[in-house]
């Protein structure tokens, strides 16, 4: 059962325009919710994160939109640069348990 | 401050036979998580290990298995290798708990590929 779901395993965006991976999830229980990168041949590295007591949570290029009632969070990055080519993953926990990880979505940012 | 490291890097197996997958965490991090990553499934959480004791454990069956040791250091096995278990398996490493509003910090992971 995939408590975290990112239903898009791709997505391509131009430079410069605004690149939007989306992430649902099933279990009511999560309370936070985080973002991480993963290059090729590396480790994922944490990007951004929300606590459910939040609507939205920015940090320069990237803006993460939590909508608690549709379970349903969205990563903006503006603008999108080549550099942000990567596998995106959305991860979730519950009451400070495990962090649940989505499939992840790769994006591939043309010039 | 060194980063996770994970050891080794890459290894080849072949059904049936057994292995094990070192990681040492960042220096002070008292929590070591281990995920396996295969295409299409995304990370799958195997288990977490906090000072020493597994705080949590993921949906494998008992092929796998884990541990870790008094200066943080963590160890998986996985016996009876089934080709299924081709996977890239990362480790993470936190100073609290993962989960606990605290990122997790992962090293380069090890390719295994099971022949």
């Amino acid at each position: 059962d995939q408590q975290v779901k990112q239903n898009s395993p791709s997505l391509s965006v131009q430079e410069g325009r605004i690149s939007i991976l989306n992430c649902d999830y099933t279990n009511s229980m999560f309370d936070y919710f985080l973002w991480y990168k993963k290059y090729p041949a590396e480790g994922p590295t944490f990007l951004i994160s929300i606590s459910s007591i939040k609507d939205k949570n920015e940090d320069g290029r990237f803006t993460v939109f939590l909508n608690k009632s549709a379970k349903h969070l969205s990563l903006h990055i503006v603008p999108s640069q080549p550099g942000d080519s990567a596998v995106y993953f959305c991860a979730a926990s519950a009451n400070t348990d495990k962090l649940i990880f989505g499939t992840g979505t790769r994006l591939q940012v043309f010039p | 401050k060194a980063g996770v490291t994970q050891t080794p890097r890459y290894l080849i197996k072949t059904r049936g036979q057994q292995v094990t997958l070192s990681c040492s965490p960042i220096s002070g991090h008292r929590s070591v998580s281990w995920y396996q990553q295969t295409p299409g499934q995304g990370l799958q959480f195997l288990f977490e290990y906090f000072s020493e004791t597994q705080r949590n454990k993921g949906n494998f069956p008992g092929r796998f298995s884990g541990r870790q040791f008094s200066n943080s250091r963590s160890e998986m096995n996985v016996s009876t290798l089934e080709l299924g278990d081709s996977a890239l398996y990362l480790c993470a490493s936190s100073p609290q708990a993962s989960g606990n509003t605290g990122e997790l910090f992962f090293g380069e992971g090890s390719r295994l590929t099971v022949l």
